[in-house]
């Protein structure tokens, strides 16, 4: 079975340019991720989808960060315009439905954003 | 709210040799506890999980930890270091009250040496 896929692994865009971020799930997972960890700090949750469905967003930083998961399959992050402080890596998790205390999220390698 | 703290930014072992990585949580909530570890290049791993089951909770590749909630730590420890355990590793708390966002420690990065 694919684990979850970013795509791309690595991004360098100048100040001011747009950048989309993509994320495929494992299959059948309801819920997909995103974090963020910017050089030198801890992972930090962005949003999380159920389906479609934006469950919880409180961790976008700003209104230049625009989450999307058309039809409960893949999502994409989009960045614009970038700024400076938008460099970090960006990760993307997926868990199955949820039920239950906890459903093991799982992880892919992450997409590094360097933002000039 | 919930914070997680990694005492220790980096830790140095030998080949052989006990790996003792610190964590101590802050929880609102009955918290679920995890540990994961990302080798260079690859996705974070999950190591181990303690969700109010038994205070020591067994994981892969011969870690484990326990949940002392009188020291609010949930320390991860492994006998003998591989060559193969250099990675960075994070201690994770998660609240049990339906939610399952993710709060992360700033990680430890573990130093084998031969």
């Amino acid at each position: 079975e694919a684990g979850v896929t970013q795509f791309p692994s690595h991004s360098v865009i100048e100040k001011g340019q747009t950048v989309t971020l993509r994320c495929d799930p494992i299959s059948g997972h309801d819920n997909l991720y995103w974090y963020r960890r910017v050089m030198g700090k801890e992972i930090k949750f962005l949003l999380h989808f159920v389906k479609e469905s934006k469950q919880d967003e409180s961790g976008m930083p700003n209104n230049r960060f625009l989450a999307e998961r058309t039809g409960g399959t893949y999502s994409t992050l989009k960045v614009q315009p970038a700024e400076l402080e938008d460099s970090g890596v960006y990760f993307c998790a997926s868990s199955q439905s949820a039920g239950g205390p906890w459903n093991e999220q799982f992880f892919g390698p992450g997409t590094r954003l360097t933002v000039l | 709210a919930q914070s997680v703290t990694q005492l220790d930014s980096h830790v140095s072992v030998s080949e052989g040799t006990p790996v003792l990585l610190r964590c101590n949580y802050s929880s609102s909530y009955s918290p679920s506890l995890f540990w994961y570890v990302q080798h260079p290049n690859k996705g974070l791993q999950l190591l181990l999980k303690y969700t109010s089951a038994a205070t020591l909770v067994k994981g892969i590749n011969g870690f484990e930890a326990e949940f002392k909630k009188s020291e609010t730590s949930f320390h991860l420890t492994k006998p003998s270091a591989h060559m193969s355990d250099a990675a960075e590793y994070f201690c994770v708390v998660s609240d049990s009250s339906g939610y399952s966002t993710l709060t992360f420690g700033k990680g430890t990065m573990l130093l084998v040496s031969p």
